[in-house]
């Protein structure tokens, strides 16, 4: 099948931890992105890659980190500088074309206590 | 920056009855996305909107793009318990990102 996974469904993490949020795609897609959604609010980017190597801050990157080593993955950190990180996060990946659908994966719900 | 509003916020329908949320952007769009976002699920796409004054059709829901690719619109007809969960658009304004409106959240009542 193909698709987007994003592992774990769940994370919790003790203040102070950095985390790192897994992302994969098998649908040979050249961009992947990775959201932030607070409850009740709509999704706000955080990073986006268009290409293996390459990758751009979006409109909250603070306190985030990024790798796209290869096609398929899309890794996103957490790190402790990030003030406020309990949220849905949500990983997508497009063919990267402007006027392309973006495809999501299942999300991971962090809460940091 | 470029922001996308969406209304109403939410809304709380009883089965059968219409439902529109409208989507308006601070700048001109190249096109226009729907997605739905079921409770605890994730967006998934809709449909997507090129043309000035473009309408599409899917079962009962029409969507619609304005004249100015400023805004656009959502309409369900006779709403059912199965379109429970938050719609969004998400525009593309030509800087290979796409701007995610704020959603509007529809409960649907039996």
């Amino acid at each position: 099948d193909g698709g987007i996974t994003q592992s774990p469904k769940y994370l919790f993490r003790k203040e102070g931890q950095n985390v790192t949020l897994s992302c994969e795609q098998n649908l040979n897609h050249d961009a992947m992105y990775w959201y932030r959604q607070d409850p009740g609010q709509g999704l706000r980017l955080i990073y986006y890659s268009q290409i293996v190597n390459d990758f751009q801050k979006g409109d909250i990157a603070e306190g985030y980190s990024v790798s796209r080593e290869k096609k398929e993955s899309f890794p996103l950190t957490v790190t402790s500088a990030q003030k406020n990180p309990t949220a849905f996060y949500l990983c997508a990946s497009s063919t990267g074309g402007a006027a392309d659908t973006q495809y999501f994966g299942p999300g991971t719900r962090l809460t940091v206590l | 920056g470029q922001q996308v509003m969406q209304i109403p916020q939410y809304q709380h329908v009883q089965e059968g009855e219409d439902f529109t949320t409208y989507c308006n952007s601070s700048t001109t769009l190249s096109n226009i996305q729907w997605y739905k976002q079921r409770p605890g699920g994730h967006p998934v796409f809709l449909i997507q909107l090129v043309k000035s004054g473009e309408v599409k059709k899917q079962k009962r829901l029409t969507f619609q793009f304005g004249e100015a690719k400023k805004n656009s619109s959502l309409h369900i007809t006779a709403t059912q318990t199965t379109d429970v969960g938050t719609y969004f658009c998400a525009g593309y304004t030509g800087f290979q990102k796409l701007v995610f409106g704020t959603g509007t959240r529809l409960l649907v009542s039996p």
